[in-house]
């Protein structure tokens, strides 16, 4: 059973634009919510990162929000740059124990 | 901070030899370290967990015989690919947790890609 599913797979936005990937969870016992960003034969890197209590967490252009109820929770990358195009993955994590979701390629167009 | 480094990058071997791929947490000990498998446009698998100087616990479906995970110091930990095949070929990338900081943070080093010919 998939523990956090995300879309979308893929995602082409322009330069400036914003870049939205969502996540949902099934396990409320999760109790850390990471992103990670993974370039073409690299290891993720952690981007940010947000714990149940609070609804939205931002660092520079990067923004979680958090949906507890919904048990949904999303990144949104504010003007989005070639630079930003990578893989994300989401996470759900319980105690120690990390699981990705399925990721999303961001191809940001010049 | 929260560095961890992976040796070697990349490494080709022949089907039927051993492997052994290492993971430093240069700058932090470790509390426990991971063990992930990513095949191409895949998401990244938990293989096994170790803590230093236990056992490592391994993931449903992993063969523990084949996948041999030490954890010598809070600050290293080797995975020893044995009697490679093919299907073996993947990106093997592992993580640590800081014994300093959260427990559910971990920090990635930067992946072994092995190829068994």
């Amino acid at each position: 059973q998939q523990q956090v599913k995300q879309s979308p797979q893929s995602l082409i936005v322009q330069k400036g634009g914003i870049s939205i990937i969502n996540c949902a969870y099934e396990n409320t016992a999760f109790d850390y919510f990471p992103w990670y960003q993974q370039f073409p034969g690299k290891g993720p890197a952690l981007l940010i990162a947000i714990r149940p209590d609070v609804s939205e967490k931002k660092e520079g252009r990067f923004t979680i929000s958090f949906n507890k109820s919904a048990k949904q929770f999303s990144l949104h990358i504010m003007d989005s740059q070639p630079g930003d195009s990578a893989t994300y993955f989401c996470g759900v994590t319980s105690g120690s124990r990390l699981t990705f979701g399925e990721g999303t390629q961001l191809t940001v167009n010049p | 901070g929260a560095v961890v480094s992976q040796h070697p990058s990349w490494v080709i071997c022949k089907s039927g030899t051993s492997v052994k791929i290492e993971c430093r947490s240069l700058d932090f000990q470790a509390t426990t370290m991971f063990w992930y498998r990513q095949f191409p446009k895949q998401s990244l698998m938990l293989m096994a967990t170790s803590n230093e100087g236990s056992k490592a616990t391994y993931e449903q479906g992993v063969e523990k015989d084949k996948f041999l995970i030490n954890h010598a110091s809070l600050t290293l930990s080797t995975l020893t690919v044995t009697s490679a095949h093919p299907e073996d070929s993947s990106f093997y990338i592992c993580s640590a947790n800081s014994l300093a900081g959260p427990t559910d943070t971990q920090y990635f080093g930067p992946g072994t890609r092995l190829t068994v010919l």
